[in-house]
């Protein structure tokens, strides 16, 4: 049983590129939220989809932006790269939008901005 | 404006005792809690979760008590193993904000032999 997949694993960018993240949920998963996980800090809630929409939105700008595909993968896309966007992005997913479904975590990706 | 907050960055104990690890909250609105593992390299993995209508979850080695009225929660390792050692973030839930997760900064866990 796959669990949640993410690439690439790392990434090296030059300020003002772009950058797309991919994430493949768990098995059976439906949802998947995406977070920032900045040095020494713990993960920050992005955004969520669920049926191919945004669902909920954390206090990002609207530089970050995703998609949701009908086999239930999701992409994170960073527009216009700033020094502070270097991260961890982490990819969770849930069998449903069920408050206290358990979030299962991708290893995730390391971004890092030049 | 933190609302999950972990004031000890790292904790270390000695193989076979408790490790005790803290947890506040400022938002009354919080209504489930949850305790993340994670080790490097990879993501974290969910550990154990308690609901705000109760003060206690056991699982094993694992431990969580809550304290509404103080907003404070820990997590108790008992006995503590080398292999526990790893980052544990704290994380609530929010009742009118779906399944998104607000976590704490993380407090490292050194478990030593």
């Amino acid at each position: 049983d796959a669990g949640v997949t993410q690439s690439p694993t790392h990434l090296i960018k030059t300020r003002g590129q772009q950058v797309t993240l991919r994430c493949s949920p768990k098995s059976g998963h439906d949802t998947v939220s995406w977070y920032q996980q900045a040095l020494g800090q713990g993960p920050q809630f992005i955004f969520q989809y669920y049926e191919e929409e945004e669902r909920q939105r954390g206090n990002f700008p609207d530089r970050f932006s995703g998609h949701q595909f009908p086999n239930y993968s999701s992409e994170l896309n960073v527009n216009a790269l700033l020094l502070g966007d270097s991260a961890l992005y982490l990819c969770a997913s849930t069998r449903t939008l069920s408050s206290t479904d358990t979030q299962y975590f991708g290893p995730g990706t390391r971004l890092t901005v030049l | 404006d933190q609302q999950v907050k972990q004031n000890s960055p790292s904790l270390s104990v000695q193989e076979g005792r408790i490790s005790i690890l803290n947890c506040d909250y400022t938002n009354s609105m919080f209504d489930y809690f949850l305790w993340y593992k994670k080790y490097p390299a990879e993501g974290p993995t969910f550990l154990i979760s308690i609901s705000s209508i109760k003060d206690k979850n056991e699982d094993g080695r694992f431990t969580v008590f809550l304290n509404k009225s103080a907003k404070h929660l820990s997590l108790h390792i008992v006995p503590s193993q080398p292999g526990d050692s790893a980052v544990y973030f704290c994380a609530a839930h929010r009742r009118d904000a779906g399944n998104m997760l607000t976590f704490g900064g993380g407090t490292r866990l050194m478990v030593k032999p």
